[in-house]
């Protein structure tokens, strides 16, 4: 079985401030790793994922994600946030045997101007 | 580039009335994944085809059922709507290849409202 843990339903950080949302998997096969941000009445748009290969994985909007298969964890970074950056994060996981996407409960990210 | 395409995008009805979703992928995807997200809630999956046959379900009421046509589009039917089948429903779809890293890509969402 696979489940998606994000710790922190809210994380308010200041503009220009270093963004860290945390996601941790469990996972009995091999993961793949996405995350997804959902502005306010809108859909899912994907930032980024692992699936093999370099574990630094680089995505939309200056954020990047590092797998790191000892902690099982998924954090996402971005180096200075902007105030576009408010939205809702989603960390999810799906695998070779089982191809839905397993969710996190997401995190709001707050942009304090 | 052509992305996933819901209808309709808003939909009120009654409690007991019957619904129909529909979700038109991106060309050549052959997959199609169903979510419900609840308000406050993460997506939670329904049920998703690969190449017209359902290959996975989820958590899907069995007021609920769902198929995709030969053209690879995909409609969510729903009877008997209870108050709680109010939430926002997407659909995703992906080039399968057999595999479960290929990305899903989502719909804008259709929000149902039931009074």
């Amino acid at each position: 079985a696979q489940s998606v843990t994000q710790l922190g339903s809210h994380v308010s950080v200041s503009e220009g401030a270093l963004v860290l949302l945390r996601c941790n998997y469990s996972s009995s096969v091999p993961p793949y790793l996405f995350w997804y941000v959902q502005y306010p009445n809108q859909g899912l748009q994907l930032l980024l994922k692992y699936t093999t290969g370099a574990t630094l994985v680089k995505g939309i909007n200056g954020f990047e994600a590092e797998f790191k298969k000892s902690e099982t964890s998924f954090h996402l970074t971005k180096p200075s946030a902007h105030m576009s950056d408010a939205a809702e994060y989603f960390c999810a996981v799906s695998s070779d045997s089982n191809y839905q996407l397993i969710w996190g409960a997401g995190t709001k990210l707050i942009i304090k101007p | 580039a052509a992305g996933v395409i819901q209808s309709p995008r808003h939909l009120i009805k009654e409690k007991r009335e019957t619904a129909t979703l529909k979700c038109y992928p991106i060309p050549r995807h052959d997959t199609v994944y169903w979510y419900q997200q609840g308000p406050g809630q993460d997506p939670q999956f329904l049920i998703s085809f690969y190449e017209k046959m359902q290959s996975d379900k989820g958590s899907i009421p069995d007021r609920f059922s769902a198929q995709q046509f030969s053209d690879y589009h995909s409609e969510l039917n729903m009877s008997s709507l209870e108050l709680g089948d109010s939430a926002l429903y997407f659909c995703a779809s992906s080039f399968q290849s057999g595999r479960g890293l290929e990305t899903q890509y989502f719909g804008p969402g259709t929000r149902l409202l039931v009074l």
